[in-house]
């Protein structure tokens, strides 16, 4: 069964970092682009980044509101993706999500799988 | 970037109604859409991928059609399990960017 759970939210202090978990089960990330969204209380969703696969070198692709600031990593052997997240701001308050990209060989086309998410609170 | 616009953001139906949700991008997206339901408290749920494709285990009365512009997301029976908010994204280009949604209130 795919499963995807995040951990490391919690309450951080406007310039603070933190850093975001994404463990999955039932498939190797190694194979698979992942993202991460997020979603500030009783707003829409917001795409952060994305993290390509192996056969794509790891690239990576950021959302403006947070390139230079946040960081997507991978440690494959223990099947994990991370957000690292410096410089943080209030706007940055969300529950963040990670989810699995559903890609064919050539392009991407949804996604299939989401985790259960994990509160970020940026307040002093 | 790509603006996804949903519309209605909200509607009230009914249990038994066909229920259309429409999403229109700033620029054409090919068949690069996909809808999300997403219910309060909980995290989104994928529905459909290339405009018109289930995710495997959706039931059938979900329905996407669409290309380059105009998408939509059908619901033919609305039950009660289906309210919710439901979501489009553009899969194009970067930067990925969802619609703002539209919610599906009980009449």
């Amino acid at each position: 069964e795919v499963q995807l759970v995040e951990s490391g939210g919690g309450l951080v202090q406007p310039g603070g970092s933190l850093r975001l978990s994404c463990a999955a089960s039932g498939f190797s990330i190694s194979d698979h682009y992942i993202d991460w969204v997020r979603q500030a209380p009783g707003k829409g969703l917001e795409w952060v980044g994305r993290s390509r696969n192996k056969a794509n070198s790891y690239t990576t692709e950021y959302a403006a509101s947070v390139k230079g600031r946040f960081t997507i990593s991978r440690d494959d052997s223990k099947n994990s993706l991370y957000l690292q997240m410096n410089s943080l701001k209030t706007d940055d308050t969300a529950v963040y999500y990670c989810a699995r990209a559903y890609c064919n060989n050539i392009n991407c086309l949804g996604i299939d799988y989401w985790g259960q998410g994990t509160l970020v609170t940026v307040s002093s | 970037d790509i603006q996804m616009t949903q519309s209605p953001s909200s509607l009230s139906a009914s249990v038994g109604d066909r229920v259309t949700i429409t999403c229109r991008a700033s620029q054409g997206i090919s068949n690069y859409l996909a809808w999300f339901q997403q219910k309060p408290g909980k995290a989104p749920k994928s529905l459909i991928y290339a405009a018109s494709n289930l995710q495997s285990g959706v039931p059938s009365k979900f329905s996407g059609s669409g290309s380059g512009t105009d998408f939509t997301l059908t619901i033919s029976s609305l039950q009660p399990e289906d309210f919710a908010t439901y979501y489009c994204q553009q899969q194009n280009s970067y930067p990925l960017t969802f619609g703002g949604g539209t919610k599906v209130e009980s009449k």
